[in-house]
């Protein structure tokens, strides 16, 4: 079936610091990747998302490009705040391993940004 | 904007209750779904639905059932409350086709005692 892998955290950076959160999946078929961010004490928000081959995905400074030949659909920033703390899940929908409306996700990356 | 309404943020409750955590969104969406969420195990579903009346189950659903009598509204029930069902429970809605991710609420942080 389908799944979704995520460097485990925690992360801890300093203010302004770049930010790379890995994540690769295993599908087959075109799935569509998504990033969701969760704020402490709340639920999860969509941070952005790909469709398809080559797509990036972009939203408040963070980026993530679809790439359907390592699978991978790693999450970056160019300097990440403080307010960024949060957890950061990774997600897939769409495999043929699952149906179509359903979501895979990873287990999530706990990222902490220090002042 | 899409909303998804939790009707409880905090619930406790005894071991052996009956539990009832209540799912509202605004969208006409096809889908929703109930996940629970644990520190080191991510995000499981429970039961989604996909029509009204419609359910399937996910990949931890003992213990657990759904009602989904109207479109909006997506009810998880905990026949008897056990310690183990402990956690924060998460509710999300979609259209049909997974291209378009989910709208969560803001969960329920449920105890049992």
């Amino acid at each position: 079936g389908d799944s979704v892998t995520q460097m485990e955290g925690p992360v801890t950076l300093s203010e302004e610091a770049f930010l790379t959160i890995n994540c690769t999946y295993t599908a087959t078929g075109y799935p569509s990747l998504f990033w969701y961010v969760q704020y402490p004490g709340e639920g999860l928000q969509l941070l952005l998302k790909a469709t398809k081959a080559d797509d990036k995905g972009s939203n408040k400074g963070f980026e993530a490009t679809y790439r359907k030949e390592t699978t991978s659909f790693h999450l970056e920033k160019g300097s990440v705040q403080v307010s960024d703390s949060a957890v950061y899940f990774c997600a897939l929908s769409g495999g043929s391993g699952g149906s179509n409306y359903k979501l895979t996700f990873g287990k999530g990356t706990l990222l902490t940004v220090n002042p | 904007d899409v909303k998804v309404t939790q009707s409880s943020r905090y619930l406790v409750k005894r071991t052996g209750e009956k539990v009832f955590l209540e799912c509202v969104q605004d969208m006409d969406h096809e889908n929703m779904f109930w996940y629970r969420q644990d520190p080191g195990l991510g995000l499981r579903l429970i039961y989604f639905s996909y029509d009204v009346k419609m359910k399937e189950k996910g990949d931890i659903p003992e213990g657990y059932s759904v009602s989904r009598e109207k479109k909006e509204r997506f009810s998880l029930i905990l026949e008897s409350a056990s310690t183990n069902q402990t956690s924060m429970y998460l509710c999300a809605s979609s259209l049909s086709g997974g291209f378009y991710g989910y709208t969560f609420g803001s969960g329920t942080r449920l105890t049992v005692v």
